[in-house]
């Protein structure tokens, strides 16, 4: 099994542009979501969904939007990019929201 | 949302010696969970705790959950080079919502 698959790894963006990161787990895990992570502030929530075609805003949603049209993928999309956004994207796979977090390697985003 | 509080940020110790972090929580939690995360690495899940006063024991790794359920600990035991990383808690809150504390940046010196 791949467990948790994130794309890309690295990627460097201008102020506006947008992008999407990939998020596909093999796992048939119902509860995906979506962390970034900042130096000495932990990881933080950004968009989670507990099943295909549900999705709900976390800790800092503004400026991300998330779909599940299926199990497998939890694309992560920025609208807009701004060097706010600068960070390391963490995206997360349980069978539940009470289960292990299965995490991806991580996709570090750098807006210029 | 959910928040946890993590102490310390930051600790060095020499090889050897003994570590612990902790999480407060201000609301009862229903469980909690411990995650290590290696230096340019991401989070692995080490334990859950659910019951209140619970204990458990991974090798060296000694995690507690308080008996009110607002706080719990990771203690690490003589500590290895191995240990370094980044030691996270996370909790699960309202709205199915997974939280995570700031975490406690570990550094051993040999």
């Amino acid at each position: 099994n791949a467990g948790v698959t994130q794309t890309p790894k690295f990627q460097v963006l201008k102020t506006g542009q947008s992008m999407t990161l990939q998020c596909a787990q093999d796992m048939n895990h119902e509860y995906m979501s979506w962390y970034r992570q900042d130096p000495g502030m932990g990881l933080r929530l950004i968009h989670y969904s507990v099943g295909a075609g549900i999705t709900d805003q976390g800790e800092v949603p503004n400026g991300y939007n998330v779909s599940r049209s299926t199990t497998e993928d939890f694309p992560l999309r920025l609208l807009s990019a701004a060097p706010s956004q600068t960070s390391v994207y963490f995206c997360a796979s349980s069978l539940s929201t009470t289960g292990e977090l299965f995490f991806g390697e991580g996709s570090r985003l750098t807006v210029l | 949302g959910q928040q946890v509080m993590q102490i310390p940020q930051y600790q060095h110790v020499q090889e050897g010696e003994d570590f612990t972090t902790y999480c407060n929580s201000s609301t009862t939690l229903s469980n909690i969970q411990w995650y290590k995360q290696r230096p340019g690495g991401h989070p692995v899940f080490l334990i859950q705790l659910v019951k209140s006063g619970e204990v458990k024991k991974q090798k060296r790794l000694t995690f507690q959950f308080g008996e009110a359920k607002k706080n719990s600990s990771l203690h690490i035991t003589a500590t290895q080079t191995t240990d370094v990383g980044t030691y996270f808690c996370a909790v699960s809150g309202g709205y199915q919502k997974v939280t995570f504390g700031t975490g406690t940046k570990l550094q051993v010196i040999p």
